[in-house]
């Protein structure tokens, strides 16, 4: 398997710009989660799914931020409009359930630099 | 409020010397532990958990002890080696209240020095 795949690799944009990160779990896979890393505040959640449906987005920082899941195979993380606040890098994993605990399994993440 | 902390941004080891990263937390409901791995450029991968039913496990080079009392989990990587250089992130799991978020530390960068 390839992996956890995420597109655009860095992203520079203007402020006030829509943007949209994507992301294709790993085939198979019923969680999918959006993570954000800054130096402040470490790696935090931001959403996650499961078969697809919106469990928890408590970790959305503000109405600007939106994610979907269409279907098991991609997901998106969109931010509009985009402030230099955001600029971070964003992490999309995926996990399979299992008894006594679970794995994720990250992608490579998208820079993101809003200017 | 975090409720996982790892307090050492950095450490410096010796190549085959011992290295111990820490992390503590604060949420008794925690009962899933792992820490994961990550190089510049690319995303954290798995290392090594701990269910809280143990208080050891070890996997190679790579130990994880969990004192729940005290709230508190290590890392032991013994012998450290200069590929093992690379930041470390705790994490913690409430996977028995059907909840399978995972609460990261900020990290501890590793440097083993050769």
């Amino acid at each position: 398997d390839a992996g956890v795949i995420q597109s655009p690799r860095h992203e520079v944009t203007e402020m006030g710009q829509e943007v949209t990160l994507r992301c294709k779990p790993i085939s198979g896979h019923d969680y999918l989660f959006w993570y954000r890393q800054t130096m402040m505040r470490g790696l935090e959640l931001l959403i996650y799914f499961n078969n697809n449906v919106p469990i928890d987005d408590s970790g959305m920082p503000e109405d600007r931020f939106s994610a979907k899941m269409p279907n098991a195979s991609f997901s998106t993380l969109k931010i509009q409009p985009s402030e230099p606040r955001d600029s971070a890098v964003y992490f999309c994993a995926s996990s399979l359930l299992r008894r006594g605990g679970e794995t994720q399994y990250f992608g490579p993440g998208t820079r993101l630099l809003v200017l | 409020d975090q409720q996982v902390k790892q307090n050492s941004p950095s450490l410096s080891v010796q190549e085959g010397r011992i290295s111990i990263l820490n992390c503590d937390y604060t949420n008794s409901m925690f009962d899933y532990f792992l820490w994961y791995k990550k190089y510049p450029a690319e995303g954290p991968t798995f290392l090594i958990s701990i269910s809280s039913i143990k208080d050891k496990n070890e996997d190679g080079r790579f130990t994880v002890f969990l004192n729940k009392s005290a709230k508190h989990l290590s890392l032991h990587i013994v012998p450290s080696q200069p590929g093992d250089s690379a930041v470390y992130f705790c994490a913690a799991s409430e996977s028995g209240a059907g909840s399978y978020q995972l609460t990261f530390g900020k990290g501890t960068k590793l440097s083993v020095i050769p």
